[in-house]
This record gives structure tokens, C-alpha cells and sequence, in this order.
């Protein structure tokens, strides 16, 4: 499968503790986005890069959240000190700058208990 | 702000009652119309993007249309395997901007 994959597919962490997601695109996008999905609401976005440059980030992404992307291949998420809010689905998508489509990996469930 | 909203939230529809979703948006810049499914507990799967007004694609039971104000997804004669969440997003640099999604439930 030459799909985006993401990994853990689920973690359950306690409040205050430190958790990093891992995001592998597809091969040949330049392009990753990292994006918060709540239940019952749409994907919202966090973060993007082009190759390893981080180019945007949301006024959503506190200073707790960190995102790298070091060699402009696989990325990382990590989130400091975790609150109950940060419970959500984080999503990751791959495109290449020539083509907006984004495509999306099966996402990480975090739940802060 | 940009701004996507989707309608009805819920559509509950009989195996073979063909229907409509609307997806209506106010975003500067827009450069694509993106049409995605989502199963429970998965990644959206893309669908379709529009381009301009007055383009539809077409993909099995599923139709998209796009006006300058909003986009329509018609499903004709569903079957089951149609349920899912219908996301819409509108598109403009870099990021996709989405509206909460319409759940549709099909009955055999």
C-alpha cells in the first residue's frame, strides 16, 4: 500500500504527559499536512510543510504542539504537557505542490484522561 | 474569515431515494471545490475537485456540481454502502478549509 500512513492508530495518554504521532506520506509528495478533526465536526488545519520548510501554522497550534518534518520525508507531531481538550482525531495528508489534491492517512485517536 | 457550511447535517435515505447535499461558502481565493468520504474512525477519502463554476464530475452513484456560491453532491439511487460522512472543503493556497459534513445513512 503506497498510501499515507500514520502511526500510533490510537493513543490514550494521562494529563500532562508528552505524546509524539508520526506521519508518512506518500513517496513522491512534497507536500504534509497535519489537521485536528473533534467529533462531529469537519478537519480543522494545524500545520503544513514543503519538503522539510514548515510554512504555515494556525493560530490553533499552541506552543505545546510541535511539528517537524527533518529530511522532508516522514513527519512528526508532538504534543507538550497534554490537556483534556487535545482529545481529537489528528489527521495527516500528502500532495505534490503541482496538484492540490490532499490525501489523507487513516489519522491518530488521542484521548487525555 | 473563510467560511463552509453544509446542509442537512443528517439525511436518512431509502436504497434507491436519490437526494442532494449542499455545500455553500464564502472563501477568498478560492481555487478548489474538494469533495471527500468519510468512514467512522477513518481519514477522509478524496472524491472529486472542482475547478470553476459550471464544472460536475462524476464518479459511480455520485455527481458534483459547482455555482459560484456553493457545490451540490448528488447521490443517485444509493445503496448501503453509500453511508458515510460527505465532507466539502474549499481549497485556497495550501490549506483545505471544511465545512462539519452531512451523514447519510442508506436503508436497504
Amino acid at each position: 500500500d503506497t498510501g499515507v500512513s500514520q502511526d500510533p492508530r490510537h493513543k490514550i495518554t494521562k494529563r500532562g504527559q508528552n505524546v509524539t504521532f508520526r506521519c508518512d506520506p506518500i513517496s513522491e509528495h512534497n507536500r504534509l499536512y497535519w489537521y485536528r478533526q473533534t467529533l462531529g465536526q469537519g478537519p480543522e488545519f494545524l500545520t503544513y510543510f514543503q519538503n522539510e520548510a514548515q510554512l504555515e501554522k494556525s493560530r490553533l497550534l499552541s506552543d505545546r504542539f510541535s511539528a517537524e518534518r527533518p529530511k522532508g520525508s516522514f513527519s512528526t507531531l508532538e504534543i507538550q504537557r497534554t490537556e483534556q481538550g487535545d482529545s481529537a482525531m489528528y489527521l495527516c495528508a500528502s500532495s505534490l505542490v503541482s496538484g492540490p489534491e490532499q490525501y489523507f492517512g487513516p489519522g491518530t485517536r488521542l484521548t487525555v484522561t | 474569515e473563510d467560511q463552509v457550511t453544509q446542509s442537512p447535517e443528517a439525511l436518512r435515505l431509502q436504497e434507491g431515494e436519490s437526494s442532494s447535499l449542499n455545500c455553500s461558502y464564502t472563501v477568498s481565493g478560492l481555487r478548489g471545490l474538494f469533495w471527500y468520504r468519510q468512514d467512522p474512525g477513518k481519514g477522509p477519502e478524496f472524491l472529486f475537485t472542482l475547478y470553476s463554476a459550471g464544472e460536475e464530475k462524476e464518479k459511480e452513484r455520485l455527481k458534483a456540481t459547482l455555482t459560484k456560491k456553493e457545490s451540490f453532491l448528488h447521490i443517485t439511487a444509493p445503496k448501503p454502502e453509500d453511508s458515510a460522512t460527505y465532507l466539502c472543503a474549499a481549497y485556497n493556497d495550501y490549506k483545505l478549509s471544511f465545512g462539519a459534513g452531512t451523514t447519510v445513512t442508506v436503508r436497504a
